[in-house]
C-alpha cells in the first residue's frame, strides 16, 4: 500500500541553524501539507501546498518557514533559523482530492538545542 | 471556544467492552470529519472518515455524526489492548483543506 515517507526520522540541530525536512507524498496525490506536534500537545496545521504554491498557512508558518516541491516527488519544509520552540514532531501529509482523507507520514522529530 | 474539543481522558475500559469517544466542534461550516489513532511517538493513523449525518461502520469501529448538535463520536466494540492509544478527532471546514485536530482522548484497554 502506498505511503507517505519522511526523512530524516530524527534531527538534532543547534539554535539558529537551518534545517530541511523532506517528504515523499503518495505518488498520485496532488495536495500536500505540513503539520507539527509539540510534545504533549495537539497536532497543528502549518501549511498546505497545491499546484506549486501555498494555498493556506497558519500563523505559526512565519517568515522563518518555507516549503518547496523541488522535483516531481519530494516536498520539503525549511526552517531558516531554528528556535528552541521549534522542537517538535513534524508530519507531512498528502491527499488525492481536496477535502478528503489526508494520509500522514511517520514524522521527523526535530530537537533544537 | 476551542474549535475541536475532546475529553482528554484517560478513558479506561476492560478488554471486550465498548469504548465510546466523543468530540464536539464549534464551526458549523465543517464538512469532513475524521478519527485518527495515534500511538505514542507515532504519526496519526486514519481509522474512519465520515461526511454525512448518521452512522458509519467499519469492522469494530462505528463513527456517528450529528451536524445539528456539532457532535462526532467513535465507538470501538470488543476493545482490545492493542486499541490502547490516543484517539484524535479531526475536522475539515468547507472550502478549506487544513485539518483541525482536537487534543485527543487517551484510551486504555485493560486486559
Amino acid at each position: 500500500e502506498p505511503e507517505v515517507t519522511q526523512t530524516p526520522s530524527h534531527q538534532v540541530t543547534q539554535m539558529g541553524q537551518e534545517v530541511i525536512l523532506r517528504c515523499v507524498p503518495i505518488s498520485n496525490h496532488l495536495y500536500f501539507y505540513w503539520y507539527r506536534q509539540i510534545l504533549g500537545q495537539k497536532v497543528e496545521f502549518l501549511v498546505s501546498f497545491y499546484n506549486n504554491e501555498i494555498s493556506e498557512k497558519s500563523e505559526i508558518f512565519d517568515d522563518q518557514f518555507s516549503v518547496e516541491r523541488p522535483d516531481g516527488s519530494n516536498f520539503t519544509l525549511k526552517i531558516r533559523s531554528t528556535k528552541l520552540e521549534d522542537s517538535a514532531m513534524y508530519f507531512c501529509a498528502s491527499t488525492e482530492r481536496r477535502g478528503e482523507t489526508q494520509y500522514f507520514g511517520p514524522g521527523t522529530r526535530l530537537l533544537v538545542l | 471556544q476551542k474549535e475541536v474539543e475532546q475529553n482528554s481522558g484517560p478513558l479506561s475500559v476492560p478488554e471486550g467492552a465498548i469504548a465510546s469517544l466523543n468530540c464536539t466542534y464549534s464551526d458549523r461550516v465543517s464538512q469532513s470529519f475524521f478519527w485518527y489513532r495515534q500511538y505514542s511517538g507515532k504519526s496519526p493513523e486514519l481509522i474512519m472518515s465520515i461526511y454525512s449525518n448518521g452512522d458509519k461502520e467499519d469492522g469494530r469501529f462505528t463513527a456517528q455524526l450529528n451536524k445539528a448538535s456539532q457532535y462526532v463520536s467513535l465507538l470501538i466494540r470488543d476493545s482490545q489492548p492493542s486499541d490502547s492509544a490516543t484517539y484524535l478527532c479531526a475536522v475539515m471546514k468547507t472550502s478549506y483543506d487544513k485539518v483541525i485536530f482536537g487534543p485527543g482522548t487517551s484510551l486504555s484497554v485493560i486486559p
